[in-house]
């Protein structure tokens, strides 16, 4: 049994499409991490939350606390955003424990 | 600026020999991270140290040893490599505790035949 769940595993999407990934997990938490790994394997810290939104650029996460639940939203998607993306969460109290969902893939087609 | 480097990107192993992943951060970090990566899976954490001097287990850490060698260098060491550790190595550093944005390097895929 996973902690952390991701929806949809894979996704497809025309250039310029409103994209949602959901994470949705299972255990408390005290703060949640959104990753974008690269075709080329690299992985970029994207967000840090522990409440609320936060904006960048084309990208917003969100995050509700009491449902157990984030959104990663790319506006006006782009070939370039064609990646995997990854949910975390530090589950409370842990310290540093990391648990990851197994990723949503993205292909953003022109 | 190098951020995270990790060493070798590549490498093949017979079962049960040995060897040591490097990793160094020029960030001045306080914590680094070393996970793995096998598909399916997702990204699983082996062991990690919160400052110099301290390292604890993660989620996967039986068949590893690690050393945090100064504030820059943390590695990973397989002693006995097994096949079950065929997988993709990532190392990550950030400023402080988990709750800080982590920077990761490329990555070392590891074979053992």
């Amino acid at each position: 049994k996973n902690e952390v769940e991701q929806s949809p595993q894979n996704l497809t999407a025309q250039e310029g499409e409103f994209i949602t990934i959901n994470c949705s997990y299972s255990v408390g938490i005290s703060a949640l991490h959104w990753l974008q790994q690269h075709p080329g394997g690299g992985i970029v810290s994207l967000f840090m939350l522990s409440s609320g939104k936060k904006k960048h650029g084309r990208l917003i996460a969100t995050i509700n606390i009491q449902e157990k639940h984030s959104s990663l939203h790319i506006t006006a998607s782009h070939p370039r955003d064609s990646a995997v993306y990854i949910c975390a969460v530090i589950k409370g109290g842990a310290g540093n424990q990391f648990y990851f969902g197994t990723g949503t893939s993205l292909t953003v087609i022109p | 600026n190098a951020g995270v480097t990790q060493t070798p990107k590549f490498q093949v192993l017979k079962t049960g020999q040995s060897m040591t992943l490097q990793c160094a951060q020029d960030m001045n970090h306080n914590s680094m991270y070393w996970y793995r990566q096998d598909p399916g899976m997702g990204l699983r954490l082996i062991y990690y140290s919160a400052s110099e001097g301290t390292t604890d287990k993660g989620e996967v850490p039986n068949g590893y040893n690690v050393s945090r060698l100064n504030k820059r260098e943390f590695s990973l060491r397989l002693e006995s490599a097994a096949p079950s550790q065929t997988s993709v190595y990532f190392c990550a550093s950030s400023p402080g505790t988990a709750k800080n944005i982590q920077y990761f390097g490329a990555g070392t895929r590891l074979s053992v035949l």
